[in-house]
């Protein structure tokens, strides 16, 4: 596609429900990134991957949250038993390669746990 | 641990007038500086993209200078217009990572 594309755009939840977030990179971008933004505040880096090397997931909060990519491209990212606090935005980006390239974001995935 | 700072948070200027947001980091070891552009309920759009060895990157009305020694970035912006109006961040790569840091931004009001 043209750009990265996340989706849902938006997810309201129940709390102790499980949510997956799905985000499609661009077209031959290897690496791929998941920022969370809650309101207010600056974008939290959660994980990155890079082509097939092993993900630097020093980002993800808990346990409750993980993350996957397969076959290289579309990346899934769960958090188990939703709590209040995971309401955010959560923002998946791609970048040609691990250099100094331009990184692209997607329009983000709203969810809100009630 | 890198930190990033972006003054002033909000900003307000009638249309037409030329200015400056702040952004600055702690450790000097980066690899890029990134500015970004972000609308109400929206994502993420690239402006400028700094290499640490370059001093400076313009794109029509914008121009992003970097001072890596002195851990500093400003963004320009000249003849602004209410369609400027957003939340301004600057992000840095550092050397010895792949991950973005993000400064917590500058919202921009442009008044007609």
């Amino acid at each position: 596609g043209a750009g990265v594309s996340q989706s849902p755009s938006n997810k309201v939840t129940e709390k102790g429900k499980d949510v997956e977030l799905r985000c499609d990179p661009i077209s031959g971008h290897t690496a791929l990134y998941w920022y969370r933004q809650s309101l207010g505040q600056g974008l939290e880096f959660l994980i990155y991957f890079q082509g097939n090397s092993a993900p630097d997931k020093s980002g993800l909060p808990s346990d409750r949250f993980s993350a996957e990519r397969t076959g290289g491209s579309v990346s899934t990212l769960t958090i188990q038993r939703t709590q209040q606090e995971d309401s955010a935005v959560y923002l998946c980006a791609s970048s040609s390669d691990r250099g100094g390239n331009t990184i692209y974001f997607g329009e983000g995935s709203w969810l809100t746990v009630v | 641990k890198q930190e990033v700072t972006q003054i002033p948070a909000a900003l307000s200027v009638p249309e037409g007038e030329n200015l400056v947001l702040n952004c600055s980091f702690t450790d000097s070891a980066i690899y890029n500086l990134q500015w970004f552009r972000q609308d109400p309920g929206k994502g993420l759009t690239s402006l400028l993209l700094i290499q640490s060895s370059q001093r400076e990157q313009t794109s029509g009305r914008l121009n992003a200078s970097l001072d890596k020694s002195s851990g500093r970035s400003t963004l320009y912006i000249a003849a602004s217009q209410p369609g400027d109006s957003a939340t301004y961040l600057c992000a840095v790569k550092e050397s010895s990572g792949d991950k973005l840091t993000f400064g917590t931004g500058t919202r921009l009001a442009v008044r007609p």
